[in-house]
């Protein structure tokens, strides 16, 4: 049961372009919202998250949407740069207790010069 | 102010062996989780401990076991390894159960053979 989505496996743009990976979730109890970057031989990095009770977070060239009633993320990234250039996880936590991360399978980006 | 790590980076086990997976967490975080993302997939929550007691748990069998420490340092255990525990093992430390961003080590490749 995939309660997170990303069902673009790969996504390639150009450079000074925007980049837009998109998610989609099921369970209306996530609370949080987190989008995590990973290059080879690395563990994911921390990008930027949103709560759920708001509409848009924004730090620098990346922004992130979500659409409650949609129950769809999505992360902006302008204008995209070559070194952005790896795989886009969206994570979904649900609170109580513990916190756990439920991630998609990820986007591969590439950002052609 | 020094970021998570894990050891060791790489592994190969066979099948039926045990494996110990060890990780410190980044400093002022007392919360530890573990994850394992196995090819092409994104990171599937095992286990996470708080203050040296489990604090909640994944779909993952009981061979998989772990402890924190008083430094809040965690290893992973698996016991009866088998072909499809092939994955890499990643480690997220937090403040205060996980409601603060999780931040991950690079992991640790295992591979059964």
């Amino acid at each position: 049961d995939q309660q997170v989505k990303q069902n673009s496996p790969s996504l390639s743009v150009q450079e000074g372009r925007i980049s837009i990976l998109n998610c989609d979730y099921t369970n209306s109890m996530f609370d949080y919202f987190l989008w995590y970057k990973k290059y080879p031989a690395e563990g994911p990095t921390f990008l930027i998250s949103i709560s759920s009770i708001k509409d848009k977070n924004e730090d620098g060239r990346f922004t992130v949407f979500l659409n409650k009633s949609a129950k769809h993320l999505s992360l902006h990234i302008v204008p995209s740069q070559p070194g952005d250039s790896a795989v886009y996880f969206c994570a979904a936590r649900i609170s109580g207790g513990y916190n756990k991360l439920i991630f998609g399978a990820g986007t591969r980006l590439a950002v052609h010069p | 102010e020094t970021g998570v790590t894990q050891s060791p980076t790489h592994l190969i086990k066979t099948r039926g062996q045990q494996v110990t997976l060890r990780c410190s967490s980044q400093s002022g975080h007392n919360t530890v989780s573990w994850y394992q993302q196995a090819l092409g997939q994104g990171p599937q929550f095992i286990f996470q401990y708080y203050r040296e007691e489990e604090n909640g748990r994944g779909n993952f069998p009981p061979r998989f076991s772990g402890l924190q420490f008083p430094n809040y340092s965690s290893e992973l255990n698996v016991n009866a390894l088998e072909l499809d525990d092939s994955a890499l093992y990643l480690c997220a430390s937090s403040g205060d159960r996980g409601y603060e961003t999780q931040y991950f080590g690079p992991g640790t490749r295992l591979l059964v053979l």
